[in-house]
């Protein structure tokens, strides 16, 4: 069976510093990783996807992540938060399939001026 | 670029009234996919859809839920006697041959 597991449900990092979000999945097949950002009362957007290319995958408003098998982990980071990257972040895995997403619990960001 | 649609965006009902949350996915998937998300918790996948059929579902796609295509477009959730729990986001999904593409949620409010 497929879980992901986000360290930390909240994380609080200054306007400009680092910003890495720690996920770590398991699955038994190669899966499909993802994460997503849901601003309040808003749905689910998609930040970026891994689905077996390349390992650093960039997504949309400066985010990256590297896929590490040998770690099993996802993380998410950008180089120089802005306050418009508080959200809540969730990590997610599906099978190549595609054929239910399983989702973790949650970071939310904070981001302090 | 295609996208997959819910309606209402926001849908307020009493306790034991039936409500159905409507989707349209993209025109040419073929898997369909309802999630929930209880406020301030994660997202729970409910149901998969496939081939006019249920192709899996959790522990909490119990007889109160049904799913149903209509029509060559729709995907609909069926909740008969909706309770208080049942209050959330519900989200439905798309998929072709590889990953999901959800749909903007429909907020259930259940006094």
């Amino acid at each position: 069976a497929q879980s992901v597991t986000q360290l930390g449900s909240h994380v609080s990092v200054s306007e400009g510093a680092l910003v890495l979000l720690r996920c770590n999945y398991s699955s038994s097949v190669p899966p499909y990783l993802f994460w997503y950002v849901q601003y309040p009362n808003q749905g689910l957007q998609l930040l970026l996807k891994y689905t077996s290319a390349a390992t650093l995958v960039k997504g949309i408003n400066g985010f990256e992540a590297e896929f590490k098998k040998s770690e099993t982990s996802f993380h998410l980071t950008k180089p120089s938060a802005h306050m418009s990257d508080a959200a809540e972040y969730f990590c997610a895995v599906s099978d190549p399939g595609g054929f239910k997403t399983i989702f973790g619990a949650g970071t939310r960001l904070f981001v302090k001026a | 670029e295609p996208e997959v649609t819910q309606t209402p965006s926001h849908q307020v009902t009493q306790m034991g009234q039936e409500v159905i949350l409507r989707c349209v996915p993209i025109s040419n998937h073929l898997y369909f996919y309802w999630y929930r998300q209880i406020l301030g918790q994660k997202v729970e996948f409910l149901v998969s859809f496939y081939n006019n059929e249920i192709s899996e579902k959790s522990e909490i796609f119990d007889d109160q839920f049904s799913v149903e295509r209509p029509d060559g477009s729709n995907f609909t959730l069926k909740i008969r006697s909706t309770k208080l729990e049942d209050s959330a986001m519900y989200f439905c999904a798309s998929s072709g041959q590889s990953e999901q593409f959800f749909g903007p949620g429909t907020r259930l409010t259940v006094l």
